[in-house]
């Protein structure tokens, strides 16, 4: 199955400014995931991106609040915007293996303070 | 809709006992489910994948089953130990959708 490196792992970021997130995936995939975990939540997906077009957002999810890039088939980046104390979350990309399942990368904790 | 639904939310157990967590979905047209673990603030690691077409999965002390047509899983894991302390999560995906609709979780405590 594939191995995705996340980073960061956490940050406390201030009121106001925006964190990227980036995701490494050691194969190339077709389309990659991004889930939210608000605290004590189970996970909620944001969008999906496919390499060579624009992500496709769930609802309560806009591109304003979410941009994401797909570069290429091994690379993805989301960027959470004008952050607020609401967006502290964990924030996870995801692949699918199809036959392994999803592989998740290790998650980005965020804290808006 | 796909819900899904995992009972108790949470259990406690001393070591050496089996523990048993439940998942429920509501449509029954699933491509396949998956059981994850998380451990506090990480991401999600990868139990077992049980495919539509199969009635159960085993790795090592787990073992997951599969009843489509009652919408139910249940994750066994024998002889817990406090390294099986963590959430565990249920996820499904439905025929013709790549989205996963996750339960809950589980967060299981297991006492030395």
């Amino acid at each position: 199955s594939a191995v995705i490196s996340q980073k960061p792992s956490r940050d406390i970021c201030q009121r106001g400014t925006s964190l990227t997130i980036q995701c490494q995936v050691d194969s190339q995939v077709t389309m990659m995931f991004w889930y939210r975990q608000q605290p004590g939540q189970s996970l909620t997906l944001i969008a999906t991106a496919n390499q060579g077009s624009e992500a496709t957002y769930e609802s309560g999810f806009v591109i304003d609040k979410f941009p994401i890039s797909r570069p290429n088939l091994t690379f993805s980046t989301l960027t959470v915007s004008n952050m607020s104390p609401e967006d502290s979350s964990i924030y996870l990309c995801s692949v699918d293996g199809t036959n392994y399942g999803y592989t998740f990368g290790s998650g980005t904790r965020l804290t808006v303070v | 809709k796909q819900e899904v639904t995992q009972i108790p939310a949470a259990l406690s157990v001393p070591e050496g006992e089996n523990l048993v967590l439940n998942c429920s979905f509501t449509d029954s047209a699933i491509y396949n489910l998956q059981w994850f673990r998380q451990d506090p603030g990480k991401g999600l690691t990868s139990l077992l994948l049980i495919q539509s077409s199969q009635r159960e999965q085993t790795s090592g002390r787990l073992n997951a089953s599969l009843d489509k047509s009652s919408g139910r899983s249940t994750l066994y894991i024998a002889a817990s130990q406090p390294g099986d302390s963590a959430t565990y999560l249920c996820a499904v995906s439905l025929s013709g959708d790549y989205k996963l609709s996750f339960g809950a979780g589980t967060t299981v405590t297991v006492r030395a």
